[in-house]
């Protein structure tokens, strides 16, 4: 399979505890996102990177939630200390910058439940 | 970032012609419009992207008139399996990221 992988799938943890997810992009792809989605929502914008470089991470990420992508290749993502109100699911999606417009393919996502 | 509005949800039957409008009135020059389907559980599936008139492939079609404040998503003759929450974006490729909205919930009914 030459999609994005991201791992674990499922991840029950309680509140108070750290917990990191990886993704491991397309291989070819220089762009990579990370994403918060719950229940009836649309994905969230959390961070992006371009290559290994983060170029934005959005004022909604507290200090507790980090992301890192060494090499340009695979990312982490981790929650400190984590709260209930962390409970989502967290997607990663990569993409290759060209001209004519940029398709953007996601994992199946992380999905975090916090006890 | 061009702000969109879609409709929050949809009925169709199986079949059908379902056509899904999104607004984006502050779309700048250098924005393409993109659309993704999401099933429950899963991550968003990109289906179709266009910069002006008539984008066609072999899941959908995507118009765009030619002020570009507006597109339509066209799904031919869908299916139960086309149930799904679809978002419409707009972005600039090369510089922006992307953000979502909170999409058109589609249900196909048989």
């Amino acid at each position: 399979d030459t999609g994005v992988s991201q791992d674990p799938r499922h991840k029950i943890t309680k509140r108070g505890q750290n917990v990191t997810f990886r993704c491991d992009p397309i291989s070819e792809h220089n762009r990579l996102y990370w994403y918060r989605q719950t229940l009836g929502q649309g994905p969230e914008f959390l961070t992006y990177f371009q290559n290994e470089a983060q170029l934005e991470k959005s004022r909604l990420l507290s200090d507790r939630f980090s992301a890192e992508r060494p090499k340009g290749s695979f990312s982490t993502l981790e929650i400190q200390r984590t709260e209930q109100g962390d409970s989502a699911m967290y997607l990663c999606a990569s993409s290759q910058i060209s001209p004519g417009g940029t398709e953007a393919f996601f994992g199946q996502g992380t999905r975090l439940t916090v006890v | 970032l061009a702000k969109t509005t879609q409709p929050i949800s949809m009925d169709s039957y199986e079949g059908q012609e379902v056509n899904i409008t999104c607004s984006h009135n502050n779309i700048a020059t250098n924005d393409y419009i993109t659309w993704y389907q999401q099933f429950p559980s899963q991550g968003p599936r990109f289906i179709i992207q266009g910069y002006k008139t008539k984008v066609t492939n072999e899941v959908a079609s995507l118009f765009i008139p030619a002020d570009r404040k507006s597109s339509t998503l066209s799904l031919p003759r869908v299916s139960l399996s086309d149930t799904a929450v679809y978002y419409c974006l707009v972005g600039a490729y090369n510089t922006d990221k992307l953000i979502f909205g909170t999409g058109t919930r589609l249900q196909v009914f048989p």
